[in-house]
C-alpha cells in the first residue's frame, strides 16, 4: 500500500519564520504535489513536480517554494511565514498522470 | 488555466435517497476527471474516475457521467448510507499543463 508521510501533523510558527514542510513517499512515484486546503476553497495547487529537481508552479505559488533533491522527497518551503498561510497542507503523489493521487495525512500549520 | 466549478457546496439527503453533485470545467483539453471523498479528519481518497473517451462509468452505488460538449460531469450516489457522509471533490486534468485542479468540494450529509 502506498504510503505518503508528512513529517508534522501540527505546526505553530511565528510570522516571518522560514518554515519547511516535508513529504516522503515510498512507492517510487514520479509525481508529487503540494496542496493547501481551506474551508470553502477546496484543494488549491501550490507546486508540483514530475521529476527530481523539477518543479512547476500551481495556481497559488506566491510565498512558497519547493525542493525535490530526491525522488521520494518533496519539500514545501515558506520563505517568510505570514498569517494568511495558516492552513492545512496536503502532500500527494502518483506514479502516472492518470493514476490516483495518494495523499498524506496533512500538516495543519498555524502562523501567529 | 483550468477552472473547476462544483455545486452544491452543501447537500443533505435522506438515507436511502440519491445524491447528485455537479462539476463544470473550462479547459476543452481536459481529459481525465477523478472524484475524491474526504471523511472527517482523514485524507482524500479516490472513489471513481472517468476519462474523456467514456460517457458514463459505474461502480456499485456510485456512477459518474461526462458531457464533453457541455464540459460538465456529475457524481451520482444511489441508496445513500450514513457512511456516505463526507466531503466530495471533483477534479480535472488537462493535457495543456498537466495540473490536477480540484473543485471547492461538496459536504454531503446523510440524514437518518
Amino acid at each position: 500500500d502506498v504510503k505518503v508521510t508528512q513529517s508534522s501533523r501540527y505546526l505553530v510558527k511565528r510570522t516571518g519564520e522560514k518554515v519547511f514542510l516535508e513529504c516522503v513517499q515510498d512507492m517510487d512515484h514520479e509525481n508529487m504535489f503540494w496542496y493547501r486546503q481551506d474551508p470553502g476553497l477546496g484543494l488549491r495547487l501550490i507546486y508540483f513536480s514530475y521529476d527530481v529537481k523539477m518543479k512547476e508552479k500551481g495556481d497559488i505559488p506566491e510565498g512558497y517554494s519547493v525542493s525535490r533533491e530526491k525522488k521520494e522527497r518533496f519539500s514545501l518551503i515558506l520563505e517568510s511565514a505570514s498569517t494568511n498561510q495558516t492552513s492545512m497542507y496536503l502532500c500527494a503523489s502518483n506514479g502516472q498522470k492518470y493514476s490516483p493521487l495518494h495523499f498524506g495525512n496533512g500538516t495543519r500549520l498555524t502562523v501567529t | 488555466g483550468e477552472n473547476v466549478e462544483q455545486h452544491p457546496s452543501t447537500l443533505s439527503v435522506q438515507e436511502g435517497d440519491s445524491a447528485v453533485i455537479k462539476c463544470t470545467y473550462s479547459d476543452s483539453a481536459s481529459n481525465y476527471f477523478p472524484w475524491y471523498k474526504q471523511e472527517l479528519g482523514k485524507r482524500p481518497q479516490l472513489i471513481i474516475d472517468i476519462r474523456s473517451n467514456v460517457g458514463e462509468k459505474k461502480d456499485q452505488r456510485i456512477a459518474v457521467t461526462l458531457n464533453k460538449t457541455a464540459k460538465h460531469f456529475s457524481l451520482h450516489i444511489t441508496e445513500t448510507q450514513p457512511e456516505d457522509s463526507a466531503v466530495y471533490f471533483c477534479a480535472a486534468i488537462s493535457n495543456r499543463d498537466d495540473k490536477i485542479i480540484f473543485g471547492k468540494g461538496t459536504r454531503l450529509h446523510i440524514l437518518p
